[in-house]
């Protein structure tokens, strides 16, 4: 089952900060988050497992609700540079801790 | 190499071609993966290696799909009989250990006419 993220898209001033939800119908085992922009590779960020994990990385941050089986992605303070898609990746909890299924990504649009 | 590599970046075949998508990954990694991701979409899971063995192909979509990893290194992705709808970017990806964060290469973009 694939990962709704939400929202589809927004709009930032720098500076401003973001939210970016991924839920998932099914039992996760971990999260990972990738950014991607146009035309090249998505580039990792950070993977949360079950526990009710929350990671920091620079301004950028996620927490993982295991019982929710949602993550978000906290973008504080957000730079020219943080402007791409960004997807989730869920892993599921039945065993196969390799193959993830990715939401239809979140284009975040960071302008001066 | 430093990272994932992929050639070719651009691939123009005709409908009913075979084709064949080759993947360099990070040297001692064990853990390969597919993806093919069209536009507006995330990458779509094909098929993960552990080593030299193909531990699950349910991605592929059918048997026109095939994929192999004779060393436990490069990887070719092959695709016979190609049709538009295989038109796509095929991502690969390796990482450490399976369950590891994975890194992508830049992506082969296929075009069939």
């Amino acid at each position: 089952q694939q990962p709704v993220q939400s929202p589809q898209a927004v709009i930032l001033r720098e500076g401003e900060d973001a939210v970016i939800n991924c839920s998932s119908s099914k039992a996760l085992y971990s999260v990972h988050w990738y950014r991607q922009k146009h035309g090249e590779a998505p580039i990792f960020l950070m993977i949360l497992l079950k526990g009710g994990e929350q990671k920091g990385h620079d301004k950028i941050s996620a927490s993982f609700n295991e019982k929710k089986q949602q993550s978000s992605l906290y973008l504080t303070a957000s730079q020219l540079s943080y402007s791409g898609t960004y997807f989730c990746g869920t892993e599921g909890s039945g065993g196969s801790n390799y193959k993830l299924t990715f939401g239809k990504g979140t284009l975040l649009t960071v302008n001066p | 190499g430093a990272g994932v590599s992929q050639t070719p970046s651009n691939k123009v075949t005709e409908k009913g071609k075979y084709v064949e998508l080759r993947c360099d990954p990070i040297s001692g990694h064990t853990a390969l993966y597919w993806y093919r991701q069209s536009l507006g979409q995330g990458p779509e899971f094909l098929i993960y290696f552990q080593g030299t063995g193909a531990a699950d192909d349910s991605g592929l979509p059918n048997d026109r799909f095939f994929a192999v990893r004779p060393e436990g290194s490069v990887s070719t992705l092959k695709i016979q009989r190609t049709e538009r709808g295989d038109s796509a970017v095929y991502l690969c990806a390796s990482s450490l250990e399976s369950g590891a964060k994975q890194f992508f290469g830049p992506g082969t973009r296929l075009t069939v006419l």
